[in-house]
């Protein structure tokens, strides 16, 4: 059975502190998505990376997909209250759609 | 775009009744998906379509759960018996080709007493 482990589980910050989120899995995935959720809404995707090795981007958000494209991690700079979710990690092996989400990580920012 | 509609957003049943969940895709997206949401699963994929039809319903938890897709603009989820293990939040997606990029219905809270 493939698993994603996020860790960590929950995460409560100030305004302003980085932060990192880790997305593990002994499984290798063709692409890996990252999502957040606010409550009462449905997961949006942040951003999908493909190569292992990859670094995208997105303002104050890096992902980076592993070498071995079995891990991944967020990163989130100077984070702020709207920052403030449920972010999950999602794998999908080759040749399938079937997506595996990972146990997400609670994150809340206090300004 | 409205975006992926799903109906009703929120369902209160008793154990032993049927209960239809449904999804408007948005247009133009060939994937469909159906998530079932838990705080102790998770976010578990049930089944996925492509252009209507069924590809993986390896997820599907029992064979009280059906699914189906009549055209590409609504797709149903049912249970039935509904038990109170049941009670999740119920998510649909679409995804344009080639399926890589999942837009989420709002969600049905189903709650079986």
């Amino acid at each position: 059975t493939q698993l994603l482990e996020q860790s960590p589980q929950f995460l409560s910050i100030q305004e302003g502190e980085n932060l990192t989120v880790y997305c593990n899995s002994s499984s290798v995935f063709s692409s890996l998505q990252w999502y957040r959720q606010e409550p009462g809404e449905g997961p949006v995707l942040l951003v999908t990376v493909v190569t292992g090795g990859e670094v995208k981007k997105l303002k104050r958000l890096t992902f980076q997909f592993g070498d071995a494209r079995k891990d991944s991690s967020l990163h989130i700079t100077a984070a702020q209250p709207g920052d403030t979710g449920l972010y999950l990690c999602a794998g999908v092996t080759s040749g399938t759609y079937k997506y595996i989400f990972g146990t997400g990580t609670r994150l809340k920012v206090l300004a | 775009d409205a975006g992926v509609i799903q109906s009703p957003r929120h369902e209160v049943t008793e154990m032993g009744q049927e209960v239809t969940l449904r999804c408007k895709p948005i247009s133009g997206h060939d994937y469909l998906f159906w998530y079932r949401q838990t705080m102790m699963r998770g976010l578990e994929l049930l089944i996925y379509f492509n252009n209507n039809v069924p590809i993986d319903d390896s997820g599907m938890p029992e064979d009280r759960f059906s699914a189906k897709m009549p055209n590409a603009s609504f797709s149903t989820l049912k249970i039935q018996p509904s038990e109170p293990r049941d009670s999740a939040v119920y998510f649909c997606a679409s995804s344009p080709p080639p399926g890589y990029e999942q837009y989420f219905g709002p969600g049905t809270r189903l709650t079986v007493t």
